[in-house]
């Protein structure tokens, strides 16, 4: 069973709509949470990176949160446009070296 | 700066040939990372370098698969022979650092598919 759980699987939205993603895991010892976002044919671009001690986390219209207590974290879409159209990612780290656990991502499709 | 690059974009090959994967990183990222992602499944963990030294290869599959970095430069990975379950698409990333500061850089990947 992945460790690292995304909801939904997919979501169609019309642009400039806000949406959120989900993001639950178990990895422990937890290090840092880091969103992905990676377009068709492309490698994983980061997004956001957070440590435990960290709730929140913004990059342009891309908002982060993380609740190190109940293992949850979210990302926050705000005023979608058709560029946002991609796979989100999140993924965990046990460690400090870089030895990710991805989860299995949510495929966003943003409308005209 | 170029990013990350990896060659070839695609394979086909028959099952029981060999395939050999390179992986470009940025220059001075002395961390290296393979990943790869086989069909309908999350990208997954293969391998680590630190310069030429292989920190973390706890995700390599079988001993069909063969990492090299000599000289600390690009990597190369070696599927011999290759099965079908072997087919996906393979990551390569890498970063200045191994701490939780630096970011992984990843390259488009390279398609893989053994028939």
């Amino acid at each position: 069973k992945n460790q690292v759980e995304q909801s939904p699987q997919s979501l169609i939205i019309l642009e400039g709509k806000n949406c959120t993603l989900q993001c639950n895991y178990t990895v422990s010892p937890f290090s840092n949470l880091r969103w992905y976002k990676q377009d068709t044919g492309r490698g994983p671009v980061s997004l956001t990176i957070m440590t435990f001690s960290e709730n929140t986390k913004s990059n342009g219209r891309y908002t982060a949160t993380l609740d190190a207590d109940t293992k949850q974290s979210s990302l926050h879409i705000t005023a979608s446009q058709l560029s946002d159209s991609a796979s989100y990612i999140c993924v965990v780290s046990a460690n400090s070296w870089g030895k990710l656990q991805f989860g299995a991502g949510t495929q966003v499709v943003v409308t005209p | 700066e170029a990013g990350v690059t990896q060659f070839p974009s695609h394979s086909v090959i028959e099952k029981g040939q060999t395939v050999t994967l390179r992986c470009d990183p940025i220059s001075g990222h002395d961390n290296l990372y393979w990943y790869r992602r086989v069909m309908g499944k999350e990208i997954k963990f293969l391998l680590h370098f630190v310069k030429e030294s292989k920190q973390d290869e706890s995700g390599m599959p079988n001993n069909r698969f063969l990492a090299e970095r000599t000289g600390g430069t690009y990597s190369t990975l070696k599927v011999q022979p290759a099965e079908l379950e072997d087919s996906g698409v393979y990551f390569c990333a890498s970063s200045r650092g191994g701490g939780l500061s630096y970011e992984q850089y990843f390259g488009p990947g390279t398609r893989l598919t053994v028939t």
